[in-house]
């Protein structure tokens, strides 16, 4: 299994370009992440995902989308790049087996810079 | 609504010395926490769990953690770190749609 792969690594963007950050897992898990981490911050998370077709924002949503047609990828949007969306951005995916159980899996990371 | 806090953002230590990360949080649901490492350009690896059972918990590399229901807290222990185990550690706390909190993260850093 290659878990969770997150494309790009590293992207410098410049202000008002738009990207999408590619997220698979294969795992075959219900749920999936995304979350932001800026130094001194922990992770913020930004949307979240409970299954295909259903999403919902997290803590830090604005600025982003996110689709989920698949079980195995979770895209993220960035429509209009701005300097504060400099950041490493973070996708997940997690199981649960009733309260007896339950991991998050981590993607290596985008190192994404704004300028 | 859940919160971790962690207390120390950096805990410089010398190699074979003791170490306590600290972590306190507050949940309205069950308690269910985690740490997480994270090395140097790297994704976040799971250091150890708990989520019911033995309030101490292990990790294979040594550390060990305590759940602390009074204290509402979750401390990460070693008794004797190694240079390796230079990273930055993180402090979280499972709610609702199984999403976690995360603390701000403690760096650990490990002098020879």
């Amino acid at each position: 299994n290659a878990g969770v792969t997150q494309t790009p690594k590293f992207r410098i963007l410049k202000i008002g370009q738009s990207m999408t950050l590619q997220c698979t897992q294969d795992m075959n898990h219900n749920y999936m992440y995304w979350y932001r981490q800026d130094p001194g911050m922990g992770l913020k998370l930004i949307y979240y995902s409970v299954g295909a077709g259903i999403t919902d924002k997290g803590e830090v949503p604005n600025g982003y989308n996110v689709s989920r047609s698949t079980t195995e990828d979770f895209p993220l949007r960035l429509e209009l790049a701005a300097p504060s969306q400099t950041s490493v951005y973070f996708c997940a995916s997690s199981y649960w087996t009733g309260a007896t159980d339950t991991e998050a899996f981590f993607g290596q990371g985008t190192r994404l810079t704004v300028v | 609504a859940q919160s971790v806090t962690q207390l120390d953002s950096q805990v410089p230590v010398f190699e074979e010395a003791p170490v306590e990360l600290r972590c306190n949080y507050s949940s309205s649901v069950s308690v269910y926490l985690f740490w997480y490492v994270q090395y140097p350009n790297q994704g976040l690896q799971l250091l150890l769990k708990y989520l019911s059972g033995s309030t101490l918990v292990e990790s294979i590399n040594g550390f060990e953690a305590e759940f602390n229901k009074s204290q509402t807290s979750f401390h990460l222990r070693k008794p004797s770190v190694h240079i390796s185990d230079t990273a930055e550690y993180f402090c979280a706390v499972l709610g609702a749609g199984n999403m976690l909190t995360f603390g701000g993260g403690t760096r650990l850093m490990v002098k020879p």
